[in-house]
């Protein structure tokens, strides 16, 4: 079946240090994939997504690129702010129907 | 995009007792789905929400316990009937346009305790 494996969290990073959280992914078929964004007491909106093999999604300086290789989507920041605390998903879709990972909070340090 | 409105935002209900939840949006969209988020867990598919006919319900979730209605293309309900304290979750509304790799969209979700 389809399913999203992710990083389990939390991570605490302090400001400007370099962040990865891991996705990967079982799916039949040609997956979209995407990494939504929880801010606190905010509802889930969309950060990147890619739809075929070796595209790159990338959004507010986070980027991801689908390797179908290793069935993967890792989310990467090169310098995460206080800002970005938040909790991430990593999503698939296949026939329009959504599956989620268990989504890795992060918090960042001033 | 889409703007979701889901109310109520919050509820605490007696157990036994039932709660519809409205999901409304700004535009006509293809697809709606209502999610289940439970405290420190991922979001699960409760069912697709079809418009004029009986929703898709995924395995693990029935329709005696979860009804869904979506008379229309722009408002659907959810029922959690019979409500046990394992119902206590947040329940989330989302909308596609049904494109192939289409953005989902959220509503802010329910908070549903149940006592």
């Amino acid at each position: 079946g389809n399913s999203v494996t992710q990083m389990e969290g939390p991570v605490t990073l302090s400001e400007e240090a370099f962040l990865t959280i891991n996705c990967t992914y079982t799916a039949t078929g040609y997956p979209s994939l995407f990494w939504y964004v929880q801010y606190p007491g905010e509802g889930l909106q969309l950060l990147l997504k890619a739809t075929k093999a070796d595209d790159k999604g990338s959004n507010k300086g986070f980027e991801a690129t689908y390797r179908k290789e290793t069935t993967s989507f890792h989310l990467e920041k090169g310098s995460v702010q206080v800002s970005d605390s938040a909790v991430y998903f990593c999503a698939l879709m296949v026939t329009y129907k959504y599956i989620f990972g268990t989504g890795t909070r992060l918090k960042v340090l001033a | 995009s889409a703007v979701i409105s889901q109310k109520p935002s919050r509820d605490i209900c007696q157990r036994g007792t039932s709660l519809t939840i409205q999901c409304q949006v700004d535009s006509q969209v293809t697809m709606m789905f209502w999610y289940r988020q439970q405290p420190g867990q991922s979001l699960t598919l409760i069912a697709t929400a079809n418009q004029g006919s009986e929703a898709t319900y995924e395995s693990g979730f029935v329709i005696d316990k979860f009804p869904i209605s979506r008379p229309n293309l722009t408002f659907s309900t959810l029922t959690v009937s019979n409500m046990s304290p394992e119902d206590s979750s947040i329940y989330l509304c989302s909308v596609s346009y049904g494109v192939s790799s289409a953005e989902a969209f959220f509503g802010q979700g329910t908070r549903l305790t149940v006592v």
